[in-house]
Parts: structure tokens; C-alpha cells; sequence
């Protein structure tokens, strides 16, 4: 099994362009969710799924939008980057009957200039 | 603001010593993570705690759950360099919030020969 993967592992953008971070997983789990990891901030929830078709906004979901068509995908988009969207985000998954005990992937860094 | 806070912030021993991370909040949670991150990579899941009062232990590392549900803590018996790295708890379950884990900002250890 791969786990969890993305891809970039890193990007640069400039501010008002357009990405999306793609994230897969092979453990059939039903929960994936995205987060941004900023410098003393721990980790902050951005959007999650509880299945296909099924999202939900976490803490910080503003300038960010994401969509599950299928178990094993679940990609963020950034429609217009902005600076403040300079970050390390991850993405996890999990099975519904405990959607805390998460796997993580490596991680895409991000700089919006 | 952050649900659940962590201390210290920054930790530096030398290969041998003990150690203890706290893990603090004001809500009570159905379960708390014990997660660690090397630089450049995603957490890994260490230890689940749900039962108030509940002790695991991990080798050298030994998690205790608050009575109330509302607080943790990570001790190290006899550091390693190995053991270096972020140390973050991450709550989930507080009401209407399936499916949102919560994290605290970490605590950076660093265990030098």
C-alpha cells in the first residue's frame, strides 16, 4: 500500500493564480480530510469528507474549495492564491468508526508570492 | 485560540534524560491523539487515549488521560536522539464537532548525544 500520497511536493505561485493539490489513498478509507500547518499553529482543518460525494467546512475553509467523487481522491483547490495561503498542507485519512486516528501524507509546501 | 495547548513549546535534553509534554484544555474530549512529526514529513500517529485516567504505554513512552477528559501528558523514560521531533495532541469529539480534530500548536523535542 502507498498510503496516503500528494502531489507537488512543493509549489510557488503568484498571488490570484489557480491550483489544485491532489491527494490520494489506498486504504479504502471513508474520511479524508486537508490542513495547513503554519509556523506555532499546529495544525488547523481546512475541509473534510466523510464519503464520496459528502464534504464539510473545517476551522479555516475560506479560499479554498474541495469535491469527492470518488473513495480514494480528494483534491483542494485554491481558485485565486493569495499570500496568506503560504503554508505546508496535509492531507489525512481515516475509517469513519474512529475518523481521529488519521494517516497523514508527506505533506506539498506552498508559497504564494 | 487554541482548544488545546500545549507546553513547553521547545524542548532540548541530552541523550539519557527524562522528559514530559503536557497537553491542556478547558473542553472535554471523547479522545485524544498522541501524534509525532519529523521535519519534512507528515505526522505519524502514536498512541489514542479515551478512558479518563487511562495510562498506555509505548515502549519508553508512557500517555496518561486527565480524569476529567480534558488533559494529557507524554513522558520519556531515558530520551533517545531518535525521539527528536514535533509532538503534537489532537482532540476530537467535543459536540457537533464528529469529524474535526482539534490540534495543539506542539512541542519540538531535541535529544542530542
Amino acid at each position: 500500500n502507498a498510503g496516503v500520497t500528494q502531489t507537488p511536493k512543493f509549489q510557488v505561485l503568484k498571488t490570484g493564480q489557480s491550483m489544485t493539490l491532489q491527494c490520494a489513498q489506498d486504504m479504502n478509507h471513508e474520511y479524508m480530510s486537508w490542513y495547513r500547518q503554519d509556523p506555532g499553529m499546529g495544525l488547523r482543518l481546512i475541509h473534510y469528507s466523510v464519503g464520496a460525494g459528502i464534504t464539510d467546512q473545517g476551522e479555516v475553509p475560506n479560499g479554498y474549495n474541495v469535491s469527492r467523487s470518488t473513495t480514494e481522491d480528494f483534491p483542494l483547490r485554491l481558485l485565486s492564491a493569495a499570500p496568506s495561503q503560504t503554508s505546508v498542507y496535509f492531507c489525512a485519512s481515516s475509517y469513519n468508526r474512529d475518523p481521529n486516528e488519521q494517516f497523514f501524507g508527506p505533506g506539498t509546501r506552498l508559497t504564494v508570492l | 485560540t487554541q482548544l488545546l495547548e500545549q507546553s513547553p513549546q521547545f524542548l532540548s535534553i541530552q541523550e539519557g534524560e527524562n522528559l514530559t509534554v503536557y497537553c491542556n484544555s478547558s473542553s472535554v474530549f471523547s479522545s485524544l491523539q498522541w501524534y509525532r512529526q519529523e521535519p519534512g514529513e507528515g505526522p505519524v500517529l502514536l498512541v489514542t487515549v479515551v478512558t479518563g485516567g487511562e495510562v498506555k504505554k509505548l515502549k519508553r513512552l508512557t500517555f496518561q488521560f486527565g480524569d476529567a477528559r480534558k488533559d494529557s501528558s507524554l513522558h520519556i523514560t531515558a530520551a533517545q536522539p531518535g525521539d527528536t521531533g514535533l509532538y503534537l495532541c489532537a482532540g476530537g469529539g467535543i459536540a457537533d464537532s464528529w469529524g474535526k480534530l482539534q490540534f495543539g500548536a506542539g512541542t519540538q523535542v531535541v535529544v542530542t548525544p
